[in-house]
């Protein structure tokens, strides 16, 4: 069976400083891999996802993923958060095919000044 | 719709009543899921409903949940006799059916079990 562990489930940071949260997950077939966003009292958002071609995967807002096979791992990484950065992230998994998505417990970034 | 939309935004209700959420997908998105996400905690998968074939119910926390999703395209998940503890976020989100597509979520509703 397929499953998403995120180490830490919470991640304290001072602003500027660079972050890492992450994601391993298990599957015995090739997967599809997602990072959500949910920030304080909203929904949830795609950050960025990996389906095929180059392993390193970049959002608009500078955060940017990489898939690691050999490890299946699919970390996400910002060299410089913001404030604005505080919510709670997801790594979700789907299997190829037509398997639904499989989401971690969420990883809680608080970014303080 | 653009978006996937949750009705009610809220709901409060009193143990041991009945209760129904519904859910319009994004228009053609074929794949449907119900997620519940408790204060504090993670999201935690319900029932998926996968085009003609037969929805994946593995995660329904008791038979006083159901799900149906009538012509393939809005979704209404019912709570019966609800307890203090299904007080949560319900979350609804569509997708197409192949699996290197996104999910998107609509706003959920927050039920509050009194």
């Amino acid at each position: 069976a397929q499953s998403v562990t995120q180490l830490d489930s919470q991640v304290p940071v001072f602003e500027e400083a660079p972050v890492e949260l992450r994601c391993n997950y298990s599957s015995s077939v090739s997967v599809y891999l997602f990072w959500y966003v949910q920030y304080p009292n909203q929904g949830l958002q795609l950050l960025l996802k990996y389906l095929s071609g180059s392993t390193l995967v970049e959002s608009i807002n500078g955060f940017e993923a990489e898939f690691n096979k050999s490890q299946t791992s699919f970390h996400l990484r910002k060299p410089s958060v913001h404030i604005s950065d505080t919510a709670e992230y997801f790594c979700a998994v789907r299997p190829g095919g037509y398997n639904k998505l499989i989401f971690g417990a969420g990883t809680r970034l608080a970014v303080h000044p | 719709g653009a978006g996937v939309s949750q009705s009610p935004s809220n709901k409060v209700t009193e143990k041991g009543k009945d209760v129904e959420l519904r859910c319009d997908p994004i228009s053609g998105h074929t794949a449907l899921y119900w997620y519940r996400q408790s204060l504090g905690q993670g999201l935690e998968f319900l029932i998926y409903f996968q085009g003609n074939s037969a929805p994946d119910k593995s995660g329904l926390p008791s038979d006083r949940f159901s799900a149906e999703r009538t012509g393939g395209s809005v979704s209404t998940l019912t709570i019966q006799r609800t307890q203090q503890e299904d007080s949560a976020v319900y979350l609804c989100a569509s997708s197409q059916l192949q699996a290197n597509t996104e999910a998107f979520f609509g706003q959920g509703t927050r039920l509050t079990v009194v």
